[in-house]
């Protein structure tokens, strides 16, 4: 069975710019989170969307958007990308409710210059 | 806010040396998961503890959840060059919530 895929692997933008992160979740899987991984500040809750809607978002700005689609694929998307959202962008999904494990796909490096 | 504070940050040692990593918070969860995570990769669930004073083992890899499910600890006997990597705890209070993380390095 396939795990969580993601895509770009790698995503390179300047200043000002937008940029579009992909996640596919395991088949059956409802439930989608997005996570930032910055160096040195560990894993910080993103967005969780869960049946297409999103369901709870972490403490970051509203140009960190996204939205989940009918076959529970997953798109992040960061308008005005500043310098210090380079970071690893990590997506996990779970069969459902926010207590279920979460399995984590590979991630997207995405970098800012 | 729940928090949860990793020590040690950084851990370099040589093979065959034991280890104990601690996950703290002032905060109960009702459950606790380790990950492991390797360069380029995402986190990959180890184990998760549910019950205060659980131990679960994993080969050489104990794994603790506190009595009253606030803390927790991994404890790796004769570390080999194969466990070098971040090691993450996250507890589990209606979302989840990940500690810093453990960076660690076995040497040959």
């Amino acid at each position: 069975e396939a795990g969580v895929t993601q895509s770009p692997t790698h995503l390179i933008k300047t200043r000002g710019q937008q940029a579009t992160l992909r996640c596919s979740p395991i088949s059956g899987h409802t439930s989608v989170y997005w996570y930032q991984q910055a160096l040195g500040l560990g894993l910080q809750f993103l967005l969780w969307y869960d049946e297409g809607e999103e369901r709870n978002r972490g403490n970051f700005p509203p140009r960190f958007s996204g939205r989940q689609f009918p076959n529970y694929s997953s798109e992040l998307n960061v308008n005005a990308l500043e310098l210090e959202d380079s970071a690893l962008y990590l997506c996990a999904s779970s069969p459902g409710t926010r207590t279920d494990t979460q399995y984590f796909g590979p991630g997207t490096r995405l970098t800012v210059l | 806010t729940q928090l949860l504070e990793q020590s040690p940050q950084f851990l370099s040692i040589q093979e065959g040396e034991n280890l104990t990593v601690y996950c703290n918070s002032s905060s109960v969860f009702s459950s606790l998961q380790w990950y492991r995570q390797e360069p380029g990769e995402g986190p990959v669930l180890l184990v998760t503890v549910v019950t205060g004073g659980e131990v679960k083992k994993l080969k050489r890899l104990t794994f603790q959840f506190g009595d009253a499910r606030k803390d927790s600890s991994l404890h790796i006997t004769a570390a080999q060059p194969g466990d070098t990597g971040l090691y993450l705890c996250a507890g589990q209070g209606g979302k989840l919530i990940f500690g810093q993380g453990t960076e660690l390095s076995v040497k040959p």
